[in-house]
């Protein structure tokens, strides 16, 4: 089965720094184009970040832009998202997830338990 | 930026209803639409791609339909698992992909 396995978050203070690790598992993670995207307490989802399969190409939402760095290491099959001043706002739990992209679509599938990222003094 | 709304925030249903949801688009993402379910506590679940093709494993009780700006996913007979939050997703245009704000299916 599938697995994808977040790990990292935690109780931060505005303005530091976090890293997110991802860990995939009985996929084939080179061929996957993979994403963060989080959601705050008691809200909807919003995508955070992409990356291509080979690490080549990488999209940022403008909320993190300059911030979050979201790399790959496919010989390790693991993704990670460095966030860097932080704010309260970016609080909220972080789940990766693979991206199906045949035929035009770009869905997310599979997706990871998430992980916890609390922003506050 | 695509901008998506859904609509209700909140539906109450019985078991064994139907239950309709709506997702509008504010531009039109042509049939690149797809929905998820979310439980407390769990990830997002892909049922719905194309606007209307049901995922591996979802229930046919799950109908997707619309295009352009417009869509709605029904649950013909709600089940008890079903009661959960429901987002769009269009993959139109990208970056970004956008969702909707989620519907709540509550029981009645």
């Amino acid at each position: 089965e599938v697995q994808l396995v977040e790990s990292g978050g935690g109780l931060v203070q505005p303005g530091g720094s976090l890293r997110l690790s991802c860990a995939a598992s009985e996929f084939t993670f080179s061929n996957y184009e993979m994403n963060w995207v989080r959601q705050a307490p008691g809200k909807g989802l919003e995508w955070v970040s992409y990356i291509s399969g080979s690490g080549g190409t990488k999209y940022y939402a403008d909320s993190v832009k300059g911030r979050f760095t979201i790399s790959r290491d496919n010989a390790k099959n693991s993704l990670s998202l460095q966030m860097n001043s932080l704010r309260a706002e970016d609080t909220a739990v972080y789940f990766c997830a693979g991206l199906r992209s045949s035929y035009g679509s770009a869905l997310f599938d599979p997706w990871g338990q998430g992980t916890l990222v609390t922003v506050s003094s | 930026e695509i901008v998506m709304t859904q609509s209700p925030a909140t539906l109450s249903v019985s078991p064994g209803e139907r239950a309709t949801l709506s997702c509008r688009a504010s531009q039109s993402v042509s049939s690149n639409l797809a929905w998820y379910q979310q439980k407390p506590g769990q990830a997002p679940r892909l049922l719905i791609y194309g606007a209307s093709t049901r995922a591996t494993g979802i229930p046919a009780r799950f109908s997707g339909s619309g295009s352009g700006t417009e869509f709605t996913l029904t649950i013909s007979s709600l089940q008890s698992e079903d009661f959960a939050v429901y987002y769009c997703q269009q993959y139109y245009i990208w970056p970004p992909l956008t969702f909707g704000g989620g519907t709540k299916v509550e029981i009645k």
